[in-house]
Formats: structure tokens, sequence, C-alpha cells
């Protein structure tokens, strides 16, 4: 069954603390996202890669790391310098054949609380 | 730059009643267009998208979207709705010389209600 699994569901922080989100793709996807979704508001993108060992800066990246060290997973960490890292994160995977049917696939999202 | 625009943050109807979900958007150069649906606490699904030919593309549930690039929308049309359709609809824009890079508008709440 090929998807987008994304783990905690929920997460719990204290602030200060560094925290790091899964996201693990099956769909033989090279590219994979990150986004932050606040309340009223759409999807933000934090970080993309479109290759293994390789990222890029969103939007809104200040806060925020990532690495891909494997084409199937892309971990991000949200950093103590995150300002305002209550949020639903949302992980999304596409090919980048240059195809028209290029389509971002998401996953169930992970809810961050910063107590 | 692109945006997307969403003047609508939410859209109570009736069941069964049909229903216009507000797509603009701005750009200087063409895009793909793209409807995602986000049930709670769950990721965004794909409903619909606009990449070439017929202005007019449906999804498997009913749901409709028109391209009109003279008035630079994309309106998402249901004839008849039902309980299950309430959910957060996105609409989103791609620029066709990029992959990647995907803007959202702020979202609609659709609720329908019995």
């Amino acid at each position: 069954d090929g998807g987008i699994t994304q783990s905690p569901k929920y997460l719990f922080r204290k602030e200060g603390q560094n925290v790091t989100l899964s996201c693990e793709q099956n769909l033989n996807h090279d590219a994979m996202y990150w986004y932050r979704q606040d309340p009223g508001q759409g999807l933000r993108l934090i970080y993309y890669s479109q290759i293994v060992n390789d990222f890029q800066k969103g939007d809104i990246a200040e806060g925020y790391s990532v690495s891909r060290e494997k084409k199937e997973s892309f971990p991000l960490t949200v950093t103590s310098a995150q300002k305002n890292p209550t949020a639903f994160y949302l992980c999304a995977s596409s090919s980048i054949s240059g195809a028209l049917t290029d389509t971002q696939y998401f996953g169930p999202g992970t809810r961050l609380t910063v107590l | 730059a692109q945006s997307v625009t969403q003047l609508d943050s939410q859209v109570p109807v009736f069941e069964e009643a049909p229903v216009e979900l507000r797509c603009n958007y701005s750009s200087s150069v063409s895009v793909y267009l793209f409807w995602y649906v986000q049930y709670p606490n769950q990721g965004l699904q794909l409903l619909l998208k606009y990449l070439s030919g017929s202005t007019l593309v449906e999804s498997i549930n009913g749901f409709e979207a028109e391209f009109n690039k003279s008035q630079t929308s994309f309106h998402l049309r249901k004839p008849s709705v039902h309980i299950s359709d309430t959910a957060e609809y996105f609409c989103a824009v791609r620029r066709m010389d990029s992959s990647y890079k995907l803007i959202f508008g702020s979202g609609t709440r659709l609720l329908v209600r019995p």
C-alpha cells in the first residue's frame, strides 16, 4: 500500500526544546516537501528537496532544519529558534519527471503543540 | 509572484443544495490549478486539477471546477452536497515551469447542515 506516513500524529514540546517530525514515503518520489498550516491560513512551504542530500529553503525556513539522507525519508527538526512553532505540519511528495502529471501527495500531518 | 484568493472563509449550506467555492488567482506566468480537500485532523487529498485541455474538470465524487483564464478564476461547484462533504477546501496554483512550488489559498470551510 503506497503512501506517505508521518509520525507522531500529536506531539507536545516544552519551550526551548528541539523536536524532530518524521516523514516517510514509499511512492518512489524524488521530491519531498514540508508545509506548515495555521488556522485560517493556507499552507506555507518550509523546506523542499528534489534529490537525496540536497534541499532548499521555502518561504518560512527560519527556525527549522531538514535532512535528506535517503530518498524515502525527509525529517523536519523544529528548533528552539522557531518563535511560534505550534502548528499542523504536513509532509508531501511528488515525482519530478517534468510531466504534467506531477502532483503533490500529502501525508496525514503532525500536530505540534508547544507547552 | 503568484497569489491565490479564496474570499469565503466559511460556506454553510443545507444538504442537497448546490454550492460554489470561489477561487481567484494572480500570476504573471501560466499556471496549473488544483483543488485539495482536508477532513478534520487529516492531510490534504487532491480533489481535481486543471493542467490543459478542457476547461471543465470533474472529480469522482461529483465536484467540478471550471478554469476561466480571462477572469483568472477556478471556482469549485457541486450541484447537490452531502453531509460527508463537510471539510476544508484549498485552491492552489503551480507555475508551469516549476514542478515544486504550490501556492495555496487560505481555504474555505464547507459546512453542510441536515
